[in-house]
């Protein structure tokens, strides 16, 4: 099982609609997610970041996470072609010490069609 | 400037040379990460710098030499690379690390080297 696992897609949904990206994760002391956007031939860039159960909503934006079934979702209302790229998942590994990594999924392609 | 900056953009270079990858950051931090991705792969932690000491050291070979002088500048300095070395080489920084959470990290555009 890999440690951060998304579907590659790609994911395509009509411009308008709520694109729905979900992220599972192996590591159960995970205390940190984060959801990045990378456009092709871009570097990644931040979109949310959530620490607690349940929902954290940023705009156009709803991260959802739920500890109990190792699952962290990022839904997107209202999809415009702009927002037409991969979105990488990361998560910390929970281990005891000092510093905390982060695990990165591979990211699941979104196409937003006009 | 703002943000984090990384040069060159682009960089190749033959397996017996010697080059440097630079990162700045503008934002503040206190911690900075250096990351491989490559295509089909999930991006790679390399080193991470926290308060300019090295915490993180994620089994890189040792061709591939860190130094972070200050809180603001990270270096990536190569030596006798291979060719599966060629990827793009992205920097972040974010504030400093703490023991229970990660802070978000901001990214730079990134190097895209070719070994030739």
């Amino acid at each position: 099982q890999k440690e951060v696992e998304q579907n590659s897609g790609p994911l395509s949904v009509p411009e308008g609609a709520i694109a729905s990206l979900n992220c599972t994760y192996s590591d159960r002391g995970s205390q940190s997610f984060f959801w990045y956007r990378q456009y092709s031939g871009k570097s990644p860039e931040l979109i949310m970041f959530i620490y607690s159960n349940g929902d954290k909503e940023d705009g156009r934006f709803t991260a959802q996470l739920n500890k109990a079934s190792q699952y962290v979702s990022l839904l997107i209302r209202d999809s415009q072609p702009s927002d037409s790229a991969t979105y990488l998942c990361a998560v910390n590994k929970g281990y005891a010490g000092n510093n905390r990594k982060l695990i990165w999924g591979l990211g699941t392609s979104l196409a937003v069609n006009p | 400037e703002t943000g984090v900056t990384q040069t060159p953009r682009h960089l190749v270079m033959g397996m017996t040379n010697k080059k440097s990858l630079k990162c700045e950051q503008h934002l503040g931090h206190n911690a900075m990460y250096w990351y491989k991705q490559s295509a089909k792969k999930p991006l790679e932690l390399m080193f991470v710098y926290n308060f300019k000491e090295q915490t993180e050291n994620n089994s890189v070979p040792s061709r591939f030499s860190p130094e972070c002088p200050n809180s603001s500048h990270l270096f990536l300095h190569l030596h006798t690379l291979q060719p599966e070395d060629s990827a793009l080489y992205l920097c972040a920084s974010s504030q400093a690390m703490s023991l229970y959470s990660n802070q978000p990290q901001h990214f730079g555009d990134g190097t895209r080297l070719s070994i030739l």
